[in-house]
């Protein structure tokens, strides 16, 4: 059972440019969240999908932020217009529910920077 | 809100040597706890995790406590090996009504010399 995959791991793009992150979640799981580290700190969740449906986004920018989990293919994290400051790794995580017991299995990260 | 607050790093220990890494939370209702590692490049896995008080997670060597009256729940381990060089996050899932979501400490740094 391969697990959670991330593409790209390293993605380099110039200020104004938009990024898209994918995530694609372990068999079975259908909650994504994604989480975002900025140098030196820790994580700090940004969203929480379920297939179609975005439930928690609580964490995400106002602005230049989306993200989508549509029912074939991986979760995107799309960022327009992209700035310095969204130099960062983002990581996503599936899990199969949500309850505490329930672990949430983390991919590799993509590792954003932005020149 | 919900909150993690892990003691700074790095913590530098010889081989061998007993690890403690404080970790204390603020929270409303009954959180779950955990604690993650991330190996240099790579994302978080899972080590140990505790879903009620006084429940002790364990996983290769270490150890952690869900203690409710002092909010707590310390990392241990006895015998650190260089292997263990990593930096590790406490984190909580919030209790009725949440979402799944992770609230993270900021990391602590543990670097192990032979």
């Amino acid at each position: 059972n391969a697990g959670v995959m991330q593409n790209p791991r390293h993605l380099v793009r110039r200020r104004g440019q938009e990024a898209r992150l994918r995530c694609s979640p372990m068999k079975g799981h259908s909650h994504v969240y994604w989480y975002r580290q900025l140098p030196e700190e820790g994580l700090k969740f940004m969203v929480y999908l379920q297939k179609e449906n975005i439930i928690d986004e609580s964490g995400m920018p106002k602005e230049r932020f989306s993200a989508e989990f549509p029912k074939e293919g991986p979760s995107i994290l799309r960022i327009q217009q992209v700035v310095r400051g969204d130099s960062a790794a983002y990581f996503c995580a599936s899990s199969p529910g949500t309850s505490g017991d329930n672990e949430q299995f983390f991919g590799p990260g993509t590792r954003l920077t932005v020149l | 809100g919900d909150s993690v607050t892990q003691m700074e790093g790095p913590v530098t220990l010889s081989e061998e040597a007993f690890l403690t890494i404080n970790c204390t939370y603020t929270a409303t209702g009954y959180p779950s706890l955990f604690w993650y590692v991330q190996y240099p490049g790579e994302g978080l896995q899972l080590l140990l995790k505790a879903t009620k008080a006084d429940d002790k997670g364990s996983n290769k060597g270490f150890e952690a406590t869900y203690r409710k009256e002092t909010t707590s729940f310390h990392l241990e381990k006895g015998s650190v090996q260089v292997s263990d060089s990593a930096v590790y996050f406490c984190a909580l899932t919030a209790g009725s009504g949440n979402t799944g979501k992770l609230i993270f400490g900021q990391g602590t740094t543990l670097q192990v010399k032979p």
